[in-house]
């Protein structure tokens, strides 16, 4: 199954830009990457997904490589409130199931 | 609106006991539904899957059993808890009708085996 490498910790100061990174480098032409992010003490939520080109969304944006390798997770002004642990994840092979790392735990400084 | 239930949020068992939680989905039909489970500080771990009634797969050897008698309802059980069954549960599901982003998690239940 295609595995996700991400840092276990990032720091940020509040209202600054934040660049998550993911690699990704067995990853197959038609895996879409997916981003969640946890909240202390609840579930996952969604936060992105993309194949190839970059996306956008109100919670933030999403950088693939040209080579789709590694990818980025932009969050355009950090806030307090997006401390969390980020996962980048792939689905199996099968694509009935993804399967978390241990993803980055991000801090905002205030 | 397609929403997921689980409960109890916290619960706190003896070791030897038996373990119930349940997961419901609404608004959906046929979700493929997922148990996870997360140790303190750990990432998620992938339990169980099931991509219709009665059928269910097994990520991790253990002590914990899965079931689906219903298809909007997931059920994890244990028969007798261990001290490391210990964690933080959580149920998904994903719906085709959501396309791929749409994996969503319930609240999750937190285990404590004393």
């Amino acid at each position: 199954d295609a595995k996700t490498t991400q840092p276990n910790s990032m720091e940020s100061n509040e209202e600054e830009p934040v660049h998550l990174p993911c690699n990704h480098s067995t990853i197959s032409g038609t895996d879409y990457i997916h981003w969640y992010r946890q909240l202390p003490s609840q579930g996952p939520e969604y936060v992105i997904h993309g194949l190839t080109s970059n996306v956008n969304n109100r919670m933030a944006s999403l950088a693939i490589a040209e080579d789709r390798k590694s990818s980025t997770l932009i969050l355009h002004r950090a806030t307090l409130r997006d401390a969390a642990v980020y996962y980048c994840i792939l689905p199996s092979n099968t694509g009935n199931q993804f399967y978390f790392g241990t993803g980055t735990s991000l801090t905002v400084i205030p | 609106s397609q929403t997921i239930h689980q409960w109890p949020a916290t619960l706190v068992q003896p070791v030897g006991s038996p373990l119930s939680l349940e997961c419901t989905v609404e608004g959906t039909s046929n979700p493929n539904l997922y148990w996870y489970r997360q140790a303190a500080g750990r990432g998620l771990q992938l339990l169980f899957y099931s991509v219709g009634i009665g059928q269910i797969s097994s990520e991790v050897p253990q002590n914990l059993s899965a079931s689906r008698p219903q298809d909007r309802q997931f059920i994890l059980s244990s028969k007798k808890l261990l001290l490391s069954d210990s964690g933080f549960y959580l149920c998904a599901f994903t719906a085709v009708d959501r396309g791929l982003g749409g994996y969503t998690f319930g609240s999750g239940t937190r285990l404590t085996v004393v």
